[in-house]
């Protein structure tokens, strides 16, 4: 199974909006409604900022949108601040039970 | 608060053996998926397996790279997941974090990783 794939490195400054894409094929993202998106600060867990596609948890902020589009995958960070700056990984379910996670996206606030 | 504590991360030569632990905290752990993924240094994040909880008869699936050389197992009792590693190559050296998700309650939650470092 090969990893999904994300931009390596996307920037944007202050109060911009950004968009990570991930792109999958029909037996991941193409077929499936869990694919999730983690933020990862430096020498730290993840955290889950999207599950099932395009829901948020409780207590992540509504600058943080994402949706899916045939293979594709995109999360959007809107009005981008400093805390921002950070590692983002998607993944998603495959036909094969397993998942599979994206190369990840280093996000830079300039 | 409730937490995953992970354990048993350590040094040991290609080929062998090694079992980690993942210890929860909360109550909702029977109910949960237990995963586990991995992060070599400077790397991304590699899924390495789950379990399902046992309403889903502790189902188990693994990645093709550790498949028949990793096994996850679970105790609810003590509500704790292991990951037991066998034949282990120098390519899984890597931090090893467990991850709880309850999907009915959206509840999500890693340990704070175990170092495994394969090396002679």
């Amino acid at each position: 199974q090969s990893a999904l794939t994300q931009p390596a490195s996307v920037s944007g400054s202050p109060g911009q909006a950004i968009t990570i894409s991930c792109t999958g094929t029909r037996s991941d993202i193409g077929v499936s409604s869990s694919v999730f998106w983690y933020q990862q600060h430096a020498g730290k867990a993840p955290k889950l900022i999207i599950y099932d596609v395009s829901n948020r948890p409780s207590g992540i902020s509504t600058r943080f949108s994402a949706s899916k589009s045939g293979n594709t995958a995109s999360l959007t960070i809107s009005n981008l601040q400093a805390e921002d700056e950070s590692d983002y990984y998607c993944s998603s379910s495959t036909t094969a039970h397993t998942v599979v996670f994206g190369g990840g996206t280093k996000v830079t606030v300039l | 608060e409730v937490q995953l504590v992970e354990s048993g991360g350590d040094l040991v030569q290609p080929g062998g053996s090694l079992k980690l632990s993942c210890a929860a905290s909360g109550s909702n752990f029977g109910d949960s998926f237990i995963y586990w993924v991995r992060q070599a240094s400077g790397k991304g994040l590699e899924w390495v397996g789950r379990i399902k909880a046992r309403a889903d008869n502790y189902a188990t699936k693994y990645a093709e790279s550790v498949n028949g050389r990793f096994t996850v197992s679970r105790d609810d009792a003590k509500n704790t997941a292991y990951l037991q590693m066998d034949s282990l190559r120098i390519e899984d050296t890597a931090v090893y974090y467990c991850r709880q998700w309850l999907r009915k309650d959206v509840f999500d939650l890693w340990g704070q990783g175990t170092v495994v470092t394969v090396s002679s």
